[in-house]
């Protein structure tokens, strides 16, 4: 199984901040990386799919990067709404999938 | 666009079992891949199993392998999810989501709004 390894755990920012956060993949898993949004009882919401684009909808602030086992997600300007958990999600080896742990970003 | 639509919240005893079931509103869910994932309360999330109801030939995680069913109503544009022998840590929130092919690979574009899932004696 594929691990997918977060971090930082928790990152405290201010708006207007710039936020990165890391997913480290055990193994290789190419370019097929997908990043989402989670606030507290809702369902996730899709950002990024194939490591780099975004979805549809997502705000340009929201920007996703890396290949093979390193990959971050960058938000370059903290805006009140994204004050949430992050999720990064590799489907690499199909059928199977795995998530990684989270990054909450809570404000400072 | 199709919505996923899940059943209501539910609360087992141990060693029972659970069915979820995750509705397509707004079209069929014939060509879609569905996976189901769980979400225990301040964690991650685990992947449970996937189907694709044209086919209806599901795929399993191992650590579920014997205890999970994943089952497709073509008729009904339904998935079910059915989970045996409960036990306290399989408390958790259940999502069903459709995997979308785009790019290279893909992601979950539409989710459903989750089923609690409640084992207690």
């Amino acid at each position: 199984e594929i691990v997918l390894t977060q971090s930082p755990a928790t990152l405290s920012l201010s708006p207007g901040e710039r936020a990165t956060l890391s997913c480290r993949a055990s193994q290789s898993v190419s370019t097929y990386l997908a990043w989402y949004q989670q606030k507290p009882g809702q369902a996730p919401r899709l950002l990024i799919y194939d490591a780099s684009n975004r979805a549809t909808g997502i705000p340009a602030r929201f920007s996703g990067s890396g290949s093979g086992t390193d990959f971050t997600l960058t938000i370059s300007s903290l805006e009140p709404e994204d004050f949430a958990v992050y999720f990064c999600q590799q489907r690499s080896k199909w059928p199977e999938l795995t998530f990684g742990g989270g990054t909450k970003v809570e404000i400072k | 666009q199709v919505q996923l639509v899940q059943s209501g919240a539910e609360v087992k005893k141990p060693g029972s079992s659970v069915k979820v079931s995750c509705r397509a509103s707004g079209g069929t869910l014939s060509n879609y891949i569905i996976d189901w994932v769980r979400q225990a309360p301040g964690q991650g999330f685990e992947w449970m199993g996937k189907i694709i109801p044209s086919v209806a030939t599901p795929d399993y995680a191992q650590k579920f392998q014997g205890r999970v069913t994943i089952t497709a109503d073509k008729s009904a544009s339904t998935v079910f999810m059915e989970l045996s022998s409960l036990r306290s840590e399989d408390a958790a929130m259940y999502y069903c989501a459709s995997f979308i092919v785009m790019g290279e690979n893909g992601a979950f574009d539409i989710w459903g709004q989750g089923t609690m899932v409640i084992v207690s004696s």
